[in-house]
């Protein structure tokens, strides 16, 4: 049972250039995340999925798109990378009963670095 | 505006020592709150608290939440070096009748156990 798992685990980009950044997991959660971490700032919210097909911002969305074509896969795109996205990309996957979450579970992220 | 707030921001201590972390909270329609331990990758689960005065425990781990007065404590007793890493306090928010788990985070507490 893999649970989250995100590709790459490291990349380098130049600034302008796109990737594309995969999350996929395997315990059949309805939502999911894509989330950046900072030093000193926590983990802040890019966009989320609440099912296959549907996509929402969260805190900090500019410069980034996501797709949910299939329900075990969430993908993450810059278009253009800036140095300003420099960070580490945390998915995660989770599912509700009425308003409780369970299974909240993180990938173990991707370190992206844009000179 | 939501936010979590964490203190302190870092702590040295020595094995054997008893740390208390704090997270504060202000988050329109609270639902729960989650501790999370990072130890350079992926945070893992400790405790989610959605209601007031019962604490939760998990060996020498405990946690207890006052949504009077928004904040929530985690403790470790007579820590271990295995204990260094950085707690993270997330805050979930009702949106209606669910959860569509929107996490906000704190900063982060790192904490440091020297032998």
């Amino acid at each position: 049972n893999a649970g989250v798992t995100q590709t790459p685990k490291f990349r380098v980009l130049k600034t302008g250039q796109s990737m594309t950044l995969l999350c996929a997991q395997d315990m059949n959660h309805e939502y999911m995340y894509w989330y950046r971490q900072d030093p000193g700032m926590g983990l802040r919210l890019i966009h989320y999925s609440v099912g296959e097909g549907t996509t929402a911002k969260g805190e900090v969305p500019d410069g980034y798109n996501v797709s949910r074509l299939k329900k075990q896969n969430f993908l993450l795109g810059l278009e253009s990378a800036a140095p300003s996205q420099t960070s580490v990309y945390f998915c995660a996957s989770s599912y509700n009963v009425g308003v409780r979450l369970y299974g909240y579970t993180f990938g173990s992220g991707t370190r992206l670095t844009v000179v | 505006e939501d936010k979590v707030v964490q203190s302190p921001l870092s702590l040295v201590v020595h094995e054997g020592d008893t740390v208390t972390l704090n997270c504060s909270y202000e988050v329109t329609n609270f639902r729960s709150l989650l501790w999370y331990k990072q130890e350079k990758k992926a945070p893992t689960f400790l405790f989610m608290l959605t209601s007031s005065g019962i604490e939760k425990k998990s060996g020498r781990l405990s946690s207890i939440l006052d949504n009077k007065e928004l904040f929530s404590i985690l403790n470790i007793t007579a820590t271990q070096t295995g204990d260094s890493a950085v707690y993270l306090c997330a805050v979930d928010r009702r949106a209606g009748g669910t959860s569509y788990g929107k996490l906000t985070f704190g900063q982060g507490t790192i904490l440091t156990v020297h032998p």
